[in-house]
């Protein structure tokens, strides 16, 4: 098992365009939730996934959406990007059979916006 | 609103010496806390919960709720325990953490 993979490794975009970040959870997790780690600070949770719902969202804006797929995988998709999204997304699988509370986390996804 | 506050970004020790990261947190009510670590090159992953009480790779963290703490603690820092702590809090049923911004560790031989 690879654990949580997530792709790409590294992307560059221009202010005002639109990403999409993927990610698939450890093999037997159903649950997926999002973190922006900006430069020096801590993971802020952006939202989790659970039977393809958005089940809880942190404080950020409409222009950040997901989705989960049937398989459990998962995309985030940032709109109008702008400088201040530059950071790295992690993405993070649990199983909710298991209690949920351990989460499992992927490389992340390095996004820098010019 | 839930917090966590590391107030050392960085905390340097030599091969040997007792190690302890600070943690506060800010919660009405009954918080779970954990302990978060990234080693170089690696990804982020869990080192212990305090529900658990146990000790992993020789840390312990035990929960102060009347100094709403939770420091982890090592009696003889090793050099591979240089990383990244993070503190983090989740209410209860929640599991989603809030992470504080971590502290860098390094163990010097």
């Amino acid at each position: 098992d690879a654990g949580v993979t997530q792709s790409p490794t590294h992307l560059i975009k221009t202010r005002g365009q639109q990403v999409t970040l993927r990610c698939s959870p450890k093999s037997g997790h159903d649950t997926v939730s999002w973190y922006q780690q900006a430069l020096g600070q801590g993971p802020q949770f952006i939202f989790q996934y659970y039977e393809e719902e958005e089940r809880q969202r942190g404080n950020f804006p409409d222009r950040f959406s997901g989705h989960q797929f049937p398989n459990y995988s998962s995309e985030l998709n940032v709109n109008a990007l702008l400088l201040g999204d530059s950071a790295l997304y992690l993405c993070a699988s649990s199983d909710s059979g298991a209690g949920g509370n351990e989460q499992f986390f992927g490389p992340g996804t390095r996004l820098t916006v010019l | 609103a839930q917090r966590v506050t590391q107030p050392e970004k960085l905390l340097s020790v030599f091969k040997g010496a007792p190690v302890e990261l600070k943690c506060n947190y800010s919660y009405s009510g009954s918080p779970e806390l954990f302990w978060y670590v990234q080693y170089s090159r690696q990804r982020l992953q869990l080192l212990l919960r305090h529900i658990s009480r146990e000790s992993i790779k020789g840390f312990t963290a035990d929960l102060n709720k009347g100094e709403t703490s939770f420091h982890l603690k090592k009696p003889f820092a090793q050099e591979e325990d240089s990383a990244m702590y993070y503190c983090a809090l989740s209410g209860p049923g929640s599991y989603i953490p809030t992470f504080g911004r971590g502290t860098s560790l390094i163990v010097h031989p």
